[in-house]
């Protein structure tokens, strides 16, 4: 099936610093998704991206769909404390009709020193 | 609140006992999904419903597993058996109908955690 990888697995930077990672697959996907999952809660969508080379933005958070359409990324600007987390990439598959489960990525932790 | 609910958020039990696990989607979402998380992963999807069917199932859903929706709305994922590597948070989603809002954008609940002695 297919899958995704992340890099990198985690992240200590300092409050007011720019984040990015990433997220590449072997296969392609047609829509790429990064969800935020907080301890002891489900995942929360944070930006989806449905074109190749699509640049999208959500307050802080920039995320970008990768032009061969098999890696995406996701920078935040100037960090906060809240954005202490887990950022998953994820994607549905190519068949099945768009309907079937997502693909998870294993995830960034970020983790942020005041 | 008109998020996902997940009942209970935390349940341990004895290796061979029986467990369910209850979800209720935002109500006017037709489709419903199950995924398990283990540490240090992502969620594994097991399976989703559309409306009262269930349309597709993974292979981590053994035969000891098994979801039902049986009115469309609320759906119930229980385990026989349990094993301790059943232990993980198993996840609901749901979604809105197809062709309104922005494509596969599964709103979460909180999760149960399992815990398997």
């Amino acid at each position: 099936g297919q899958q995704l990888n992340q890099s990198p697995q985690s992240m200590f930077i300092q409050e007011g610093e720019d984040v990015s990672m990433n997220c590449t697959s072997s296969s392609i996907f047609n829509t790429w998704l990064w969800y935020k999952q907080d301890p002891g809660e489900g995942p929360v969508l944070l930006i989806a991206l449905y074109k190749a080379g699509e640049l999208t933005s959500n307050g802080r958070l920039t995320a970008q769909f990768g032009i061969t359409r098999k890696d995406s990324f996701l920078n935040i600007s100037a960090s906060i404390p809240s954005d202490v987390g887990i950022y998953f990439c994820a994607g549905p598959p190519l068949t099945g009709g768009g309907a079937d489960g997502l693909t998870f990525g294993k995830g960034t932790h970020l983790i942020i020193q005041p | 609140d008109t998020g996902v609910s997940q009942n209970p958020r935390h349940k341990i039990t004895k290796r061979g006992q029986n467990v369910t696990f209850r979800c209720d989607p935002i109500s006017e979402h037709n489709r419903l999904y199950w995924y398990r998380q283990t540490l240090g992963q992502g969620p594994e999807f097991l399976t989703y419903f559309q409306n009262e069917a269930q349309l597709e199932k993974s292979r981590l859903l053994s035969d000891r597993f098994s979801a039902e929706r049986p009115k469309g709305s609320f759906s119930t994922l229980e385990i026989q058996r349990t094993e301790q590597g059943d232990s993980a948070m198993y996840l609901c989603a749901s979604t809105t109908p197809p062709g309104q809002g922005s494509y596969n954008e599964q709103f979460f609940g909180p999760g149960t955690r399992l815990t398997v002695l």
